[in-house]
């Protein structure tokens, strides 16, 4: 079983729908980051967080420490939406990312 | 630059031969991370580098993978005798810090192809 598990693997949307993508992961962390990567292969840092939630333009990230859960939304989603999103935690007492395999987002118009 | 910047873009060499991958982190970034992502694959860690401590070289997946960090700054990542299993694309990052978290920042990649 991989440390950090994202869900779903894949998933299609229609310009305006709010996108959910979910991770869990099982090891005790200091930080997850939520980033994105667009076809071309370049990788942006959306969010590092450690507890509660965070918000950048349409983007929410929450998380549960309890649960082992984070969740990045998307509202009113966009066609430029479209990208792999990556769930990576940083275990305690190291800066080593571990990743989890991506999301694959595909918004149409 | 403004941001961390990787050299080449890309390489394509025959297997067997030995390639040098390139990363100039963001300045002032004391830690430094190298990543492989395989064709379908998520990203896996390779070595990180934090000031000037003893790297952690435990995602290295084999001893013909090498890398060092000279002045605190740029970065090598070198390997030797390259099979096709090699093929991927190598990403640098960097942060402000380490012992706390930190957002990474990432390069573009060196897309590697083996032939």
């Amino acid at each position: 079983k991989n440390e950090v598990e994202q869900s779903p693997q894949n998933l299609t949307a229609q310009e305006g729908e709010f996108i959910t993508i979910n991770c869990s992961y099982s090891v005790g962390i200091s930080a997850l980051h939520w980033l994105q990567q667009h076809p071309g292969g370049g990788i942006v840092s959306l969010f590092m967080l450690s507890s509660g939630k965070k918000k950048h333009g349409r983007l929410i990230a929450t998380i549960n420490i309890q649960e082992k859960h984070s969740s990045l939304h998307i509202t009113a989603s966009h066609p430029r939406d479209s990208a792999v999103y990556i769930c990576a935690v940083e275990p305690y007492n190291t800066d080593k990312l571990i990743f989890g395999t991506g999301t694959r987002l595909q918004v149409f118009p | 630059g403004a941001g961390v910047s990787q050299s080449p873009s890309n390489k394509v060499t025959e297997k067997g031969k030995d390639v040098e991958l390139r990363c100039d982190p963001i300045s002032g970034h004391t830690a430094l991370y190298w990543y492989r992502q395989s064709l379908g694959q998520g990203l896996e860690f390779l070595i990180y580098f934090q000031g000037n401590s003893a790297p952690d070289k435990s995602g290295l997946p084999s001893d013909r993978f090498s890398a060092e960090r000279t002045g605190g700054s740029v970065s090598t990542l070198t390997i030797q005798r390259t099979q096709q299993e090699d093929s991927a694309v190598y990403l640098c990052a960097s942060s402000l810090a380490w012992g706390a978290a930190q957002p990474q920042h990432f390069g573009d990649g060196t897309r590697l192809s083996i032939l």
